[in-house]
């Protein structure tokens, strides 16, 4: 079936590395993506990564992709206060035409 | 490039009572669609519309719940008669492609409060 799997909740402090991560079920997968929400606010697409590839990095953001064991992880390096908020992790499945969110990882940045 | 826009941002109705929902999508976006978001979970896909078709609403509880994007540019989502479990924030979001990847473009969601 079609699944994200994230964990809940994840607090750091200001200024380290916040590594977030997520399981996928669909093994045909052709795009990952982070979102990112903001309270009261829709979702925001931080980055995204082919399924063919391993690694992306995008100034403070790194996607790690392992696809043999279907897990996406972000790194946010030199995490900031702004950087509080919800994160989903997502999957294009059905030839690109439909997107699998998972249920968000609240992140916690203490100054 | 005005984003993509929502109304009204809140509602409170009570159970069996109707309510609508309006999206205006960003301008030339041929993919709309409204997801539902309930408390403490991702967005699960309602209806996709490709310019005015439907292309995905396998999702859609539609005995009560109904869609339309007329002219393929604004949609309408109506919920009839609701439900409290249909308390949840519903999102609407285009994309400007065929609807394969890429990336999608919220609004801020509209949070409905079913009493």
């Amino acid at each position: 079936g079609e699944d994200v799997e994230q964990s809940l909740f994840l607090s750091v402090r200001e200024g380290d590395s916040s590594v977030i991560n997520c399981t996928y079920t669909d093994s045909s997968s052709t795009y990952l993506y982070w979102y990112k929400q903001e309270p009261g606010a829709g979702l925001q697409l931080l980055t995204y990564i082919f399924s063919n590839m391993d690694m992306k990095q995008d100034q403070r953001l790194t996607v790690l992709l392992n696809k043999k064991d279907k897990h996406l992880s972000l790194r946010i390096a030199d995490t900031q206060t702004g950087d509080s908020a919800i994160y989903f992790c997502a999957e294009s499945i059905a030839g690109g035409f439909k997107t699998i969110f998972g249920a968000g990882t609240r992140l916690f940045v203490k100054a | 490039e005005a984003g993509v826009a929502q109304s009204p941002r809140y509602k409170i109705i009570e159970k069996r009572q109707s309510v609508a929902f309006w999206c205006n999508p960003i301008s030339g976006h041929a993919t709309l669609y409204w997801y539902q978001q309930i408390l403490g979970q991702g967005p699960k896909l309602l209806i996709q519309f490709q310019n005015n078709g439907v292309v995905d609403d396998s999702q859609l509880p539609k005995d009560r719940f109904s869609a339309e994007r007329l002219k393929g540019v604004d949609s309408t989502l109506k919920i009839q008669p609701a439900k409290l479990e249909d308390s949840a924030v519903y999102l609407c979001a285009s994309n400007p492609t065929s609807g394969r990847g890429y990336e999608q473009y919220f609004g801020p969601g509209t949070r409905l409060t079913v009493t």
